[in-house]
């Protein structure tokens, strides 16, 4: 059973265009949600986190916004470049029980056009 | 060194044979993770070392699965009597301390069981 659904499974966008990711989850003690990005032949790498106290965090171009309520988290990355081509992964932990067990979407592979 | 480096890059084992993937983590980080990636998917949990203590194995699909770490720094993923279903990335992290969920992954082994 997938913990956090993630969509689009694909996403293209223009340059300079706004990329939105989504993903869900169902169990409430998940305390963290991390991003991952990920490219060819490269291991997952944090991109952005953000735990459930807040409703969105911002980093330079890109913010996570969190509905507690809806169980939803997403990602948008401003001002898109060809360079954020790569595979986008959410993920949710149980933190603050000290477990370390992230539990990620399918992934959305993002495709930014020049 | 700089990173979780882990050994070998790519592997190709024959149905039955039994292989070995090591991981060094980050210098000083206690806790060490193990993922599974199979293609076009994210990463699965195996298993968690605090140190050199094995504190979450639920991950492991199989008894054909055995992950170590005697001295708390070096881990090393063994896999016997690999079956084509076997056929993975197989991905390291390591975090600073238990609480810290920042975990850095390694670029991976890829696994081909043929």
């Amino acid at each position: 059973q997938q913990q956090v659904k993630q969509s689009p499974q694909s996403l293209i966008v223009q340059k300079g265009g706004i990329s939105i990711i989504n993903c869900a989850y169902e169990n409430t003690a998940f305390d963290y949600f991390p991003w991952y990005q990920q490219f060819p032949g490269k291991g997952p790498a944090l991109l952005i986190a953000i735990r459930p106290d807040v409703s969105e965090k911002k980093e330079g171009r890109f913010t996570i916004s969190f509905n507690k309520s809806a169980k939803q988290f997403s990602l948008h990355i401003m001002d898109s470049q060809p360079g954020d081509s790569a595979t986008y992964f959410c993920a949710a932990d149980r933190a603050q029980t000290g477990a370390n067990n992230l539990f990620f979407g399918t992934g959305t592979r993002l495709t930014v056009i020049p | 060194g700089a990173g979780v480096s882990q050994s070998p890059r790519y592997k190709v084992a024959k149905r039955g044979q039994d292989v070995a993937l090591r991981c060094d983590p980050i210098s000083g980080h206690v806790s060490l993770f193990w993922y599974q990636q199979a293609l076009g998917q994210g990463p699965e949990f195996l298993t968690y070392f605090q140190n050199e203590a094995q504190l979450d194995k639920s991950g492991l699909p199989s008894d054909r699965f055995f992950a170590e770490r005697p001295e708390g720094s070096v881990s090393t993923l063994k896999i016997q009597r690999t079956q084509q279903e076997d056929s993975a990335v197989y991905l390291c992290a390591s975090s600073p301390d238990r609480g810290n969920t920042e975990a850095f992954f390694g670029q991976g082994t890829r696994l081909t069981v043929v």
